[in-house]
């Protein structure tokens, strides 16, 4: 089973902030926060990923709460073409583990 | 970044035909790929774990003798539906794991499979 809960789905006015909530309150010390999304007939895109730090990438930002247990993905400023399904993940970050994927949350870009 | 393609990007066949889909590390090697599929509406489900030049581990429910698994090289992997039946019908997607550094696994595009 998935180790994350994620909203079902979210709406975000085009051109504004979108923040994805994801839970992992059982996250091992080990375990990094994964967060890919699923464009309609597509395989996975990767945004981005943490352990602990915040992070940012040209795609997205990443809020890692103090103890772990929640994260946040934000995409800055939305676009039509960022309306998907966004995965949140949490992986030992080396050899051996797949990526285990739950329904994930649909998040609908509105103009 | 590392690319993974997967052929072909679509395919339709008849019931009870044979059915094979390539997955390629194109700039990397990867010992390890991992089969997905993923009903319509449904999250992305792990099917097999394949290793380069030893058999595929299974996952429970998939059928090892349906779902035909090779990989035969440290860039190809390949997934064979035999005797295909309207219920096979999927999204099919791999992902290959990296040789090296942290083992980062990056995904192909999928292959749709309908099956009339």
């Amino acid at each position: 089973d998935a180790k994350t809960t994620q909203p079902t789905s979210m709406d975000c006015a085009e051109g504004r902030a979108a923040n994805l909530p994801c839970n992992h309150s059982t996250i091992s010390g080990n375990e990094y926060v994964y967060w890919y999304r699923q464009i309609h007939s597509q395989g996975p895109q990767y945004i981005i990923h943490g352990l602990k730090n915040n992070e940012t990438n040209e795609m997205a930002s990443l809020i890692i709460t103090e103890d772990r247990k929640s994260s946040t993905l934000i995409l800055p400023h939305a676009t039509l073409r960022d309306t998907a399904v966004y995965y949140c993940i949490v992986r030992v970050a080396n050899y051996g583990q797949n990526f285990v994927f739950g329904p994930g949350t649909r998040l609908s870009v509105l103009p | 970044g590392a690319v993974v393609s997967q052929h072909p990007s679509w395919v339709i066949c008849k019931s009870g035909t044979s059915v094979k889909i390539e997955c390629r590390s194109l700039d990397f090697q990867a010992t390890t790929m991992f089969w997905y599929r993923q009903f319509p509406k449904q999250s992305l489900m792990l099917m097999a774990t394949s290793n380069e030049g030893s058999k595929a581990t299974y996952e429970q429910g998939v059928e090892k003798d349906k779902f035909l698994i090779n990989h035969a090289s440290l860039t190809l992997s390949t997934l064979t539906v035999t005797s295909a039946h309207p219920e096979d019908s999927s999204f099919y997607i791999c992902s290959a794991r990296e040789v090296g550094g942290l083992g980062e696994q990056y995904f192909g595009p999928g292959t749709r499979l309908t099956v009339t």
